[in-house]
């Protein structure tokens, strides 16, 4: 079945500083891939997805990159601050609308 | 819109007890989720319903069963609870078009 590996497990920045978090996935039929933020305590919430017939997007501080033939994808956070810590979980979609999530980042950025 | 909601937000039970976890959605999704969080684990699928009638087996479904109650409510119970069933556990929902799953609070269920 499918599977996603998430690294790394954790992550520290300094504020201002960028931070990068890459998926692989290994079932090429799939084609939809959502990062979720989960805070301290907090349900995980979409804060960006990805297509596979589009190769990046971004929204403003966020961006995510697909690499289909590769199968892998990545979370990029710039110029980031205290507020973005969290844990960041990566997904991809399998048959049926299911989606197999990766282990998790925690990110910490450091003011 | 509420969303997605979950009750209770806490339960604590001894070993063998049993509990359902009840989840509700108002935004008309035809499927929904449940699955359990645990440490460096991620999220892991229980069960889910593509739609009101059908439920299916997910990644770890043993020491579990779901009833999808309507289309607007679903449901996940212990039948008699192990210590390894100490997890939060949270209920999604998708419609039918795009991929996207939308979370309830979830359930922070301890079992002694």
């Amino acid at each position: 079945g499918e599977n996603v590996e998430q690294h790394p497990s954790t992550l520290s920045v300094q504020e201002g500083d960028s931070a990068v978090i890459k998926c692989t996935y290994s079932d090429s039929a799939s084609n939809y891939f959502p990062w979720y933020k989960q805070e301290l305590g907090k349900r995980p919430q979409l804060i960006i997805d990805i297509r596979s017939n589009v190769g990046e997007k971004k929204d403003q501080r966020i961006a995510v990159t697909l690499n289909k033939t590769a199968k892998h994808f990545s979370l990029h956070i710039t110029e980031t601050q205290p507020e973005d810590s969290a844990v960041y979980f990566c997904a991809a979609n399998n048959q049926g609308g299911k989606l197999i999530f990766g282990q998790g980042t925690e990110l910490s950025v450091k003011p | 819109n509420a969303g997605v909601t979950q009750t209770p937000k806490f339960q604590v039970l001894k070993t063998g007890q049993s509990m359902t976890l009840q989840c509700a959605q108002d935004m008309n999704h035809n499927s929904m989720y449940w699955y359990r969080q645990d440490p460096g684990m991620g999220l892991r699928l229980i069960y889910y319903s593509a739609s009101e009638g059908t439920t299916d087996k997910g990644e770890v479904p043993n020491g579990y069963n779901v009833s999808r109650l309507n289309k607007r409510e679903f449901s996940l119970r212990l039948e008699s609870a192990a210590p390894s069933q100490t997890s939060v556990y949270f209920c999604a929902s998708r419609s039918s078009g795009p991929d996207t799953q939308y979370f309830g609070p979830g359930t922070r269920l301890t079992v002694l």
